[in-house]
C-alpha cells in the first residue's frame, strides 16, 4: 500500500538554525512528491516537489528538500530557520490514477527566537 | 500564477439546512478538482475527486447523497453540504490541478463550516 510517514509531530528550531522536517514513503513505481505548508487557519501553499531530475530540489521561502531513493526519503530542510518559518508542514506523494496526493499525518514547525 | 479562491471563507448555518461552497481556479484552466476536509490538528482528508464534465468520484464512507460536487467548468467546482449536522462542522479545503503534464495541486485558502 501506497503511505507517507512524517515521524515527527512537532520539531522545535531556534531562529537562524538549520531544520529538517522528516519525510519517508512507500510507492510503487517512481513517486512525485511534495511539500505544502499550512499557516494557522489557511489553506496550503505548495513549497516543492520532485518529479524527476536533480535529487535536491529547491522551492519557495529558502525551503529545500533531497530525495534518497535508497532511502525512500524526502526530507524539507532550510539552512537558517525564520519565526515566520513556524507552521504546519505536509509532505504528499502522488498516488492513484487520478493524481490524488496522499498525505502524511503533518508536522508542526515551531521556531523560537 | 495558479491562484484558486474558496467562498466563503467561513460560514455558520442552522442544522437541516444546505451550504454551497464554490471553488475557483483564477488563472489557470482545472482539468481536475479535490474537495478535502480537515479536522483540528489532522491531516487532510480527501473526500472526493472531480473531473469537468463528469460524475465526481468519491471517497470510502463520503456519502455522495450528502457531499454534492459540481465541476461544471474548468475553473469552477462546487462542493454542496445537504441537511448539515453538527457532525459536519470541519474546516472544507478545495484543490485545483492544471492539465497534464502539471503534477501540482494548488489549494483554495479554506472554508471553515460551522453547523450549530
Amino acid at each position: 500500500a501506497q503511505s507517507v510517514a512524517q515521524p515527527e509531530d512537532q520539531v522545535n528550531v531556534a531562529e537562524g538554525n538549520p531544520l529538517t522536517v522528516k519525510c519517508t514513503y512507500s510507492v510503487s513505481g517512481n513517486p512525485y512528491l511534495f511539500w505544502y505548508v499550512q499557516y494557522p487557519n489557511r489553506g496550503l501553499q505548495f513549497l516543492l516537489k520532485y518529479i524527476t531530475g536533480d535529487n535536491l530540489v529547491k522551492g519557495s521561502y529558502g525551503f529545500e528538500a533531497e530525495f534518497n531513493k535508497s532511502q525512500t526519503s524526502f526530507h524539507l530542510k532550510k539552512p537558517s530557520a525564520l519565526v515566520s518559518d513556524s507552521a504546519l508542514y505536509f509532505c504528499a506523494v502522488r498516488g492513484g490514477s487520478n493524481y490524488q496526493l496522499i498525505w502524511g499525518a503533518g508536522t508542526k514547525l515551531i521556531i523560537k527566537p | 500564477g495558479a491562484v484558486v479562491s474558496q467562498h466563503p471563507s467561513w460560514v455558520i448555518c442552522k442544522s437541516g439546512t444546505s451550504v454551497k461552497i464554490e471553488c475557483r481556479s483564477l488563472d489557470f484552466q482545472a482539468t481536475t478538482m479535490f474537495w478535502y476536509r480537515q479536522f483540528p490538528k489532522q491531516s487532510l482528508m480527501l473526500m472526493a475527486t472531480s473531473n469537468e464534465g463528469s460524475k465526481a468520484t468519491y471517497e470510502q464512507g463520503v456519502e455522495k447523497d450528502k457531499f454534492l460536487i459540481n465541476h461544471a467548468s474548468l475553473t469552477l467546482s462546487t462542493l454542496t453540504v445537504t441537511s448539515a449536522h453538527p457532525e459536519d462542522s470541519s474546516f472544507y479545503i478545495c484543490s485545483a490541478k492544471p492539465g497534464t503534464p502539471s503534477e501540482t495541486q494548488y489549494f483554495g485558502p479554506g472554508t471553515r463550516l460551522l453547523v450549530l
